[in-house]
């Protein structure tokens, strides 16, 4: 089945605490982006990639790093987190940006 | 700075009745898409919009796309209870340059649909 993974769905940490959150497709799709959703916010691209080791930032890239080491993978890291990056993030794929994006399932991030 | 504006933010429509959705723009772009989001879950690609009026089809939802007035709208026919959920539409930014693969989503219109 084609589909998006992000693992942990659910995470909960304290401030300061690096954490990954890990992305994988098995469409063999190009490009990959992280975004976060936040209650009056919307939603907001944090990084993009669109191709292996070919990444660039979106909106809100501070505080977050990102990697594609592989096509099938994109984490997203977060080195020291902080409260305001409580949210909830979405990890997308498509086969480029003339084609539809295939959301994954979500994490639940929450740092105290 | 790319700004995409939908309105309304909220809808309340009876089932059977028709209504609009609309996506403004700030600055020149040719890509743009629409998602629905249900409650607790994922986003669903609804259409991709490629080229100035481009129009698009499916069951009781069409969309459409104006370039030139940098404006789409995401029409709904007939409405069904199936359809409450939420709509964004998002944009690439600066489609022929160098940030091709960046997006700006609306605000998103939560839309209700009662017997």
């Amino acid at each position: 089945e084609a589909q998006v993974t992000q693992n942990p769905r659910y995470l909960i940490t304290v401030t300061g605490k690096k954490l990954t959150v890990t992305c994988s497709q098995n469409m063999n799709h190009e490009y990959m982006s992280w975004y976060r959703q936040d209650p009056g916010l919307g939603l907001r691209q944090i990084y993009y990639s669109m191709n292996v080791e070919v990444t660039d930032k979106g909106d809100v890239p501070e505080g977050y790093k990102v990697s594609r080491k592989e096509k099938r993978n994109f984490p997203l890291i977060l080195e020291s987190p902080s409260p305001n990056q409580t949210s909830l993030y979405f990890c997308a794929s498509s086969q480029g940006h003339y084609y539809e994006q295939y959301f994954g399932p979500g994490t639940r991030l929450t740092v105290t | 700075e790319l700004k995409v504006e939908q309105n309304p933010l909220f809808l309340s429509m009876q089932e059977g009745k028709n209504y609009t959705i609309y996506c403004n723009y700030s600055t020149t772009s040719d890509r743009l898409y629409w998602y629905r989001q249900d409650p607790g879950k994922s986003l669903e690609s609804l259409f991709v919009l490629l080229s100035n009026g481009a129009v698009k089809q499916e069951g009781r939802l069409m969309a459409s796309l104006d370039t030139k007035a940098r404006l789409s709208t995401l029409h709904i026919t007939a409405a069904v209870h199936d359809l409450s959920a939420t709509y964004f539409c998002a944009v690439v930014r600066d489609s022929r340059g160098t940030s091709y693969g960046k997006l700006t989503f609306g605000q998103g219109t939560i839309l209700t649909v009662h017997p």
